[in-house]
């Protein structure tokens, strides 16, 4: 079936640092998604990509989507405390209804 | 977005006794799902809510142990059944409509004693 693989599983940067997170598919996607996890909170939304070799910015964080559809990364520039907490990414395939989520990469910031 | 609101958010309870965990959305929503995250992992998909019929479940959750209602386009349960301590975890509530991105509930954080 559809995997969705992230790595790292840990990162630890001083605040200031940048930071990545990478996913990959074993399949092609429709989509992927990316959310944000604060400790003792729940998935936050934060940008869908769509179309192949897209990029997107919020602020410092920079969203890219692979020429293939089949991997995906999010950049943090300059990490700051209040990133900290877990990213996940989450793809689609093609035609399908289910989300497979990855298994997140847990941010820690050091002021 | 849609606004989803899943009581209780936290419970602690017995073990072989029963919670339902229900979910509600503020407008019509296309796919309700489940999902389970525990401590420090991610998110497993428990099953689809299906409006007016048998939620599709994935592979290794069953509904005898976690039967789904889905009533209407904006309400659905999930009941954690027989709980052992091994079902602790948070159960989560997520929506989707159309292309749209899905979004999440708050939660449900599960401790079994």
């Amino acid at each position: 079936g559809q995997q969705v693989m992230q790595i790292p599983q840990y990162q630890h940067v001083q605040e200031g640092e940048d930071f990545t997170t990478y996913c990959n598919s074993s399949t092609t996607l429709s989509n992927i998604q990316w959310y944000k996890q604060r400790p003792g909170g729940h998935p936050v939304f934060l940008i869908q990509l769509v179309k192949s070799g897209e990029v997107k910015k919020q602020k410092r964080l920079t969203f890219q989507f692979g020429e293939a559809k089949k991997n995906s990364s999010l950049h943090i520039t300059a990490t700051q405390t209040t990133d900290v907490g877990t990213y996940f990414c989450a793809g689609s395939n093609t035609g399908g209804f289910k989300t497979i989520f990855g298994a997140g990469t847990r941010l820690f910031v050091k002021a | 977005s849609a606004v989803i609101s899943q009581k209780p958010s936290r419970d602690i309870c017995q073990r072989g006794t029963s919670l339902t965990i229900q979910c509600q959305v503020d407008s019509q929503v296309t796919m309700m799902f489940w999902y389970r995250q525990q401590p420090g992992q991610s998110l497993t998909l428990i099953a689809t809510a299906n409006q007016g019929s048998e939620a599709t479940y994935e592979s290794g959750f069953v509904i005898d142990k976690f039967p789904i209602s889905r009533p209407n386009l904006t309400f659905s349960t999930l009941t954690v059944s027989n709980m052992s301590p091994e079902d602790s975890s948070i159960y989560l509530c997520s929506v989707r409509s159309g292309g749209q991105p899905q979004h999440f509930g708050d939660g449900t954080r599960l401790s079994i004693l």
